[in-house]
């Protein structure tokens, strides 16, 4: 049980572009998601916490114009990178809160932005 | 303000040794424990987690953690390494928010490297 999916897993795309990540909880509903960001060799960084049917919450220094955030349903949350920049390449990982106060993470998905 | 420090960066062990990650925390309130492993480009698997009541907790994957309130610490150990555990080890204590306890504040992490 448990189980959190993202999609895509990697994507490449141009400068100025947007992408859209998705993010499923499988077997079971999560009012709240979260979506991190991960450089590498270092740990997590919290972006934002999406909360289903409002709006999400930022992390301080990161811009919610540039990362949009939409939690429809209890089972997926998105996070569009808006006019995405080399310096948005990274690996996106979101995690789902269960009713037992646990996160449960996706794979990741690896952003590379040319 | 809430903190966790993972002190060792890079630890290798043999395989069939005994492993002890280290993890500290600073939280004012009870906290909720977490340990989570990481292999290279995936998400992350919790290992075990500790809420309340006995303070060795066990997981999968043969692991255990014991949480030490005196000493403000969860240290992760498993008696017996196989080369598979190899991977990044995160520790986690989660914080108020909204009234629950989800928001996560990790450590900077430990790779654990496994020798033949």
């Amino acid at each position: 049980g448990a189980v959190v999916s993202q999609h895509p897993s990697w994507v490449i795309c141009k400068s100025g572009t947007s992408v859209k990540i998705e993010c499923r909880s499988l077997d079971f509903q999560a009012t709240t998601m979260f979506w991190y960001r991960q450089f590498p060799k270092q740990s997590l960084m919290l972006m934002a916490t999406s909360n289903e049917g409002s709006k999400a919450t930022y992390e301080q220094g990161v811009e919610k114009d540039k990362f949009l955030i939409n939690h429809a349903s209890l089972t997926l949350s998105t996070l569009t990178v808006t006019s995405a920049h080399p310096e948005d390449s990274s690996f996106y990982i979101c995690s789902a809160l269960t009713m037992t106060e646990t996160q449960y993470f996706g794979p990741g998905t690896r952003l590379l932005v040319l | 303000a809430q903190s966790v420090t993972q002190p060792d960066i890079h630890i290798t062990v043999s395989e069939g040794a005994s492993l002890e990650l280290r993890c500290n925390y600073s939280y004012g309130a009870t906290p909720y424990l977490f340990w989570y492993v990481q292999s290279p480009g995936q998400g992350l698997q919790l290992l075990l987690k500790y809420f309340s009541g006995d303070t060795l907790v066990q997981g999968i994957k043969g692991f255990e953690a014991e949480f030490k309130r005196s000493q403000s610490s969860f240290n992760l150990r498993k008696p017996s390494v196989h080369w598979s555990d190899a991977a990044e080890y995160f520790c986690a204590v989660g914080t108020l928010y909204g009234g629950a306890t989800n928001k996560l504040i990790f450590g900077t992490g430990t790779l654990l490297a496994v020798q033949p």
